[in-house]
């Protein structure tokens, strides 16, 4: 079946810095990808919609210039949170359509 | 603004017994209806979608639509201690967007 991965599966990293996510599909191609964050004892909540070859379109309350997305390709989209703070620390996932979900990537900013 | 409402739980039921989960939603124009299983620390899979008022059976689930309700349901037969996760509604919007539940805490007991 399709396969959909995330890298890296975790992260930490200081508050202040940048940390890139990359969610590819590893045997279909997407021109769209669905990113979404998950608090602790929360539900997903969808960031962004991620177009291939054109601008991501946000969810209302999120900073389009904190939390950067490329579609670089067919398989390929990532997410950038700029400056990261403790209060981004959470679990990021993608998906592609509505049964491709990546693993996830958890956050900690410290 | 679209909500999907869930029952939080904890719901546990006895290993063999049949899990009831249910679901109901805010935008009359909904037309897919989906769940999916989140274990503790990882990414949802789906379990079942429906489109169409009625059931819908899978194995040992069945997905249960009533539109003039707004309700949706999964039932669970047979369950086992493996069944124990959240269970995620999640209801499709325009462009595929999902919005979803926020999720029931089902435990099986052995």
């Amino acid at each position: 079946g399709a396969v959909v991965s995330q890298h890296p599966s975790w992260v930490i990293c200081k508050s202040g810095t940048s940390v890139k996510i990359e969610c590819r599909s590893l045997d279909f191609q997407a021109t769209t990808m669905f990113w979404y964050r998950q608090f602790p004892k929360q539900s997903l909540m969808l960031m962004a919609t991620s177009n291939e070859g054109s601008k991501a379109t946000y969810e209302q309350g999120v900073e389009k210039d904190k939390f950067l997305i490329n579609h670089a390709s067919l398989t390929l989209s990532t997410l950038t949170v700029t400056s990261a703070h403790p209060e981004d620390s959470s679990f990021y996932i993608c998906s592609a359509y509505e049964q491709y979900f990546g693993p996830g990537t958890r956050l900690t900013v410290t | 603004q679209k909500e999907v409402e869930q029952n939080s739980g904890p719901l546990s039921v006895p290993e063999g017994a049949i899990a009831s989960l249910n679901c109901t939603y805010s935008d009359r124009g909904s037309q897919s209806f989906f769940w999916y299983r989140q274990y503790s620390g990882k990414s949802p899979e789906l379990i079942m979608f429906i489109y169409s008022n009625g059931d819908k059976e899978d194995g040992r689930f069945t997905a249960q639509l009533n539109k003039a309700s707004q309700y949706v349901s999964l039932l669970i037969r047979d369950s086992q201690p493996s069944d124990s996760a959240t269970y995620l509604c999640a209801v499709d919007g325009s462009a595929r967007q999902l919005t979803f539940g926020s999720g029931t805490q089902l435990t099986v007991l052995p």
